[in-house]
């Protein structure tokens, strides 16, 4: 079966840097998305990504964060500098062409870490 | 504000009880509904899901939930729960009006002892 894969599954870095977490979505998806998960509280929404501009976001996605898909097969989500409250669990998502009507396939995630 | 709340945080059961985790949410209207399962090292995968119709829902791996309007709830059942059911689980909506974005209940960790 199909699935999303994302890398890397844990990335440790220093408070200021960028980070780019990696995503390849399932190939015949056209919908993206990342979510987030800071311990102990809830999977949040980011972001929707579908015909090469971002669809919908959340009042978390700010300047810091940008998404793309620069090669028609990865989708990545870059902070550009990273805070401590930046560390969660990142998960990205695709889905088929009917947005919230069809299901979104989630990847197992990108533990990230800002020290 | 919309939200989703799932108020058992952690559940512990026998292997072969039966299971109902708990969901409800605040809307204007019904949304979409959902459950999501998340095992350790995976990522979050649909259990089931509710549109319309029918209240009670058929999923994968014999979970059903059953939405109830006047309670605004969808709780998710399992008739004999099994070992490898022990996983996080969350209920999560969607708004019915064109978006995408799920919004999520912060999960009910299951322990399943043998």
């Amino acid at each position: 079966e199909p699935e999303v894969t994302q890398t890397p599954s844990h990335q440790v870095t220093q408070m200021g840097q960028e980070v780019i977490l990696r995503c390849v979505p399932i190939s015949n998806h056209l919908y993206f998305y990342w979510y987030r998960q800071i311990l102990g509280q809830k999977v949040e929404f980011l972001v929707s990504f579908y015909n090469n501009e971002i669809s919908e976001k959340s009042e978390i996605f700010d300047d810091q964060f940008s998404v793309e898909r620069p090669d028609g097969s990865n989708f990545t989500l870059k902070i550009r500098s990273t805070k401590l409250e930046d560390s969660a669990m990142y998960f990205c998502a695709s889905g088929t062409s009917s947005r919230i009507a069809d299901t979104q396939y989630f990847g197992p995630g990108t533990r990230l870490t800002v020290l | 504000a919309q939200s989703v709340t799932q108020p058992d945080i952690h559940i512990t059961v026998s292997e072969g009880a039966s299971l109902e985790l708990r969901c409800n949410y605040s809307y204007g209207a019904t949304p979409y509904l959902f459950w999501y399962v998340q095992s350790p090292g995976q990522g979050l995968q649909l259990l089931l899901k509710y549109f319309s119709g029918d209240t009670l829902v058929q999923g994968i791996k014999g979970f059903e939930a059953e939405f109830k309007r006047s309670q605004s709830s969808f709780n998710l059942r399992k008739p004999s729960v099994h070992w490898s059911d022990a996983a996080e689980y969350f209920c999560a909506v969607a708004r019915r009006d064109n978006t995408d974005k799920l919004i999520f209940g912060t999960g009910t960790r299951l322990q399943v002892f043998p």
